[in-house]
């Protein structure tokens, strides 16, 4: 059965760089068609795509976030990773990593990132 | 970018009763839409793919239907396990634009 599971802080400072990165086990990330991706949702409100990367590097951004994403993979520890520049308040959410294709069918189980001094 | 819009917002509804929820794109999607569900504090299941295809596992009393820019989910018959939030998603600029989510639908116990 697969797994993910999201680590990295729960704080983060105004202006700093979030960074959170998601352990896949169960199978490799390496599997070709499918993609590995961030959605995020704040307090109370909806989900938003963050971004998706496939295993050979290749990634896809919200166009909202773009200038402040990055996301990498790692196949040797099988493990992908986010990066978020300048977070504001507004960035605090519960962060989920999930697998896709067209749908996301196995995800985390989700990190609240606070965003706060 | 594609906008999709859920009505309603949230209702409330009796075990054993019939519910719809209904989501519309902003622009013509074909079957690009899938529906999850979400309980408070996990993350969201996916229930149905390609606007009416059931997920493995899922009860068969959910149905999806719809294409273009109207979409519906449909309860037939409410369990006390289907009290949560669902949203709709749609994949039809995936994987180059990603994809968008409703802003979601309540469904309480009345």
């Amino acid at each position: 059965q697969l797994q993910l599971q999201e680590s990295g802080p729960g704080l983060v400072k105004p202006s700093e760089t979030l960074s959170l990165t998601c352990t896949v086990s169960g199978g490799s990330i390496s599997s070709s068609s499918y993609y590995w991706g961030w959605i995020r949702q704040p307090p109370g409100k909806g989900l938003e795509w963050i971004g998706s990367i496939y295993y050979s590097g290749s990634t896809y951004y919200n166009p909202s976030l773009k200038s402040r994403v990055t996301i990498s993979v790692d196949t040797s520890k099988n493990q992908f990773s986010l990066k978020l520049s300048s977070v504001t308040a507004a960035d605090t959410a519960v962060y989920y990593c999930a697998r896709h294709r067209n749908t996301l069918d196995y995800w985390g189980q989700g990190t609240l990132v606070t965003v706060s001094s | 970018a594609i906008q999709l819009t859920q009505s309603p917002s949230s209702l409330s509804a009796s075990v054993g009763d019939r519910v719809t929820i209904t989501c519309r794109a902003s622009q013509g999607i074909s079957s690009a839409l899938a529906w999850y569900q979400q309980k408070p504090g996990k993350a969201p299941k996916l229930l149905i793919y390609d606007a009416s295809s059931l997920e493995s596992g899922v009860p068969s009393r959910f149905s999806g239907s719809g294409s273009g820019t109207d979409f519906t989910l449909t309860i037939s018959s409410l369990q006390p396990e289907d009290f949560a939030t669902y949203y709709c998603q749609q994949f039809n600029s995936y994987p180059h634009k990603g994809w968008t989510f409703g802003q979601g639908t309540k469904v309480e116990i009345k």
